[in-house]
């Protein structure tokens, strides 16, 4: 079973910067099979990035996604005060899928 | 476009059964698994399971094997998920989520808020 962890916990930081969240896993996800969602309070998560870097339709070019095998990373370039959320990592790679634990993004 | 709507707040008490249910609409239900995850107060998402519409094939988590039960309803484009002999535990908001052919949850229904409580 692949269990995910994430960090930082919380990012606090202003608009217009630079979100570097990491996402790692305990063995090699399966073919780069990471995807990165956002959760705004009250909502169901929305789909980021899947396949470890491509962009899901719609989704900003300001949100990157890069990593392999154990460790994933998510920017999100040029923040805006819409990016505060919990953004979750999830491997859909091997069964059972798994979501990591989140982190908080808040925008000052 | 793609939408599903799910069945409204339940309130039952430990040991009772809930159903919840999924409507879909904009796709060919078939074609598309539909998963199952579920979100406690203040915790990430927990992937529960999926199932085919074409078939009925399943995978649950182990951890609620037995327990849960998901089906489909293939005339009227709506997915089930059958949730028994609850517990405090089991309380949370539960999703369902159509698949984008690659095992990836993508389009998710608004949730069902289940609370279990004596």
């Amino acid at each position: 079973e692949i269990v995910l962890t994430q960090s930082p916990g919380t990012l606090s930081l202003s608009p217009g910067e630079r979100a570097t969240l990491s996402c790692r896993a305990s063995q090699s996800v399966s073919s780069d099979s990471l995807a990165w969602y956002q959760q705004r309070p009250g909502q169901a998560p929305r789909l980021l990035i899947y396949g470890a870097s491509s962009r899901a339709t719609g989704i900003p070019d300001r949100f990157d996604g890069s990593g392999s095998g154990t460790d994933f990373t998510l920017t999100i370039r040029r923040l805006e005060p819409e990016d505060s959320a919990v953004y979750y990592c999830h491997q859909y790679g091997g069964s059972p899928f798994a979501f990591g634990p989140g982190t908080r993004v808040e925008i000052k | 476009q793609v939408r599903l709507v799910q069945s409204g707040a339940e309130v039952t008490k430990p040991g009772a059964s809930v159903k919840v249910s999924c409507k879909t609409s904009g796709y060919t239900f078939s074609a598309y698994y539909i998963h199952w995850v579920r979100q406690a107060p203040g915790q990430g998402p927990e992937w529960l399971g999926w199932i085919s519409p074409d078939n009925g094939g399943t995978k649950y988590a182990q951890k609620i094997q037995g327990r849960f039960i998901m089906t489909t309803d293939t005339s009227i484009d709506s997915a089930y998920m059958e949730l028994r002999s609850l517990t405090s535990d089991d309380t949370a908001v539960y999703y369902c989520a159509r698949d984008n052919g690659l095992l990836l949850p993508t389009w998710w229904g608004q949730g069902t808020v289940v609370t279990v409580s004596s």
